[in-house]
């Protein structure tokens, strides 16, 4: 069955060190890949998209990879910032008619200052 | 703020009892989709209806149901309440879910319901 990893549930991090979270997959082909970000008790929130055909994405401070040979797709918060603690999650979907999104259960990150 | 509104925000039930959930979409978009998110779960992906009909279905149990109107705002019903309902239910809209593959979800804050 499809299964999706997020490498671990919680990571604290240094402000201003770059953290990086990781999404692995099996048992799927996603046509794109999202990372979302939800903050305790509210909706989850859109930050970036990337397609299979696509290696790197980047806005702002975040980067985003996928590798679709390894089945893995790494989201970067560079001078990563207090703000940024949350949860991150990613989604993958199939694309084509299925709109419908996986997610992984998702990282907490937290950041000190 | 998503633009995507839920109402009510708590919902404290008993078992074995019925309720509907409440979503309005952001303006303008044509997809809703309910998700149920649960501590051991994560998010789980229910159901997806695209300008009324019903277009993709994910892990829904059979004592949940979900329509949308023609005003695009969309229902979630859940009937034969059991403790392990308990969970927060977001609705999520996006513009297309029908066309190009991809598409943005914006969530709204969700439906915390409590089975008591």
């Amino acid at each position: 069955s499809q299964k999706i990893e997020q490498n671990s549930e919680a990571l604290n991090i240094q402000e201003g060190k770059t953290a990086t979270l990781t999404c692995n997959y099996t048992n799927y082909s996603p046509a794109y890949l999202q990372w979302y970000r939800q903050d305790p008790g509210r909706g989850p929130v859109f930050l970036l998209l990337i397609r299979e055909n696509e290696k790197e994405k980047r806005k702002e401070r975040l980067k985003v990879t996928f590798d679709t040979t390894l089945k893995q797709s790494l989201f970067h918060i560079t001078a990563s910032q207090p703000a940024d603690s949350a949860t991150y999650l990613c989604a993958l979907g199939s694309g084509g008619s299925n709109y419908k999104l996986t997610f992984g259960k998702g990282t907490l990150l937290t950041v000190n200052p | 703020d998503s633009g995507v509104t839920q109402t009510p925000k708590h919902l404290i039930t008993a078992t074995g009892q019925r309720v509907t959930l409440r979503c309005s979409p952001r303006s303008g978009d044509l997809s809703v989709y309910w998700y149920q998110q649960s501590l051991d779960q994560g998010l789980q992906f229910l159901i997806q209806y695209y300008n009324g009909e019903e277009r993709a279905k994910g892990n829904i149990l059979e004592r949940f149901s979900a329509q949308q109107f023609p005003d695009l705002h969309s229902e979630l019903n859940l009937s034969s309440l059991e403790l392990g309902d308990s969970a927060l239910y977001f609705c999520a809209s996006s513009f297309m879910g029908g066309g190009l593959g991809t598409d943005t979800q914006y969530f709204g804050p969700g439906t915390r319901l409590t089975v008591l």
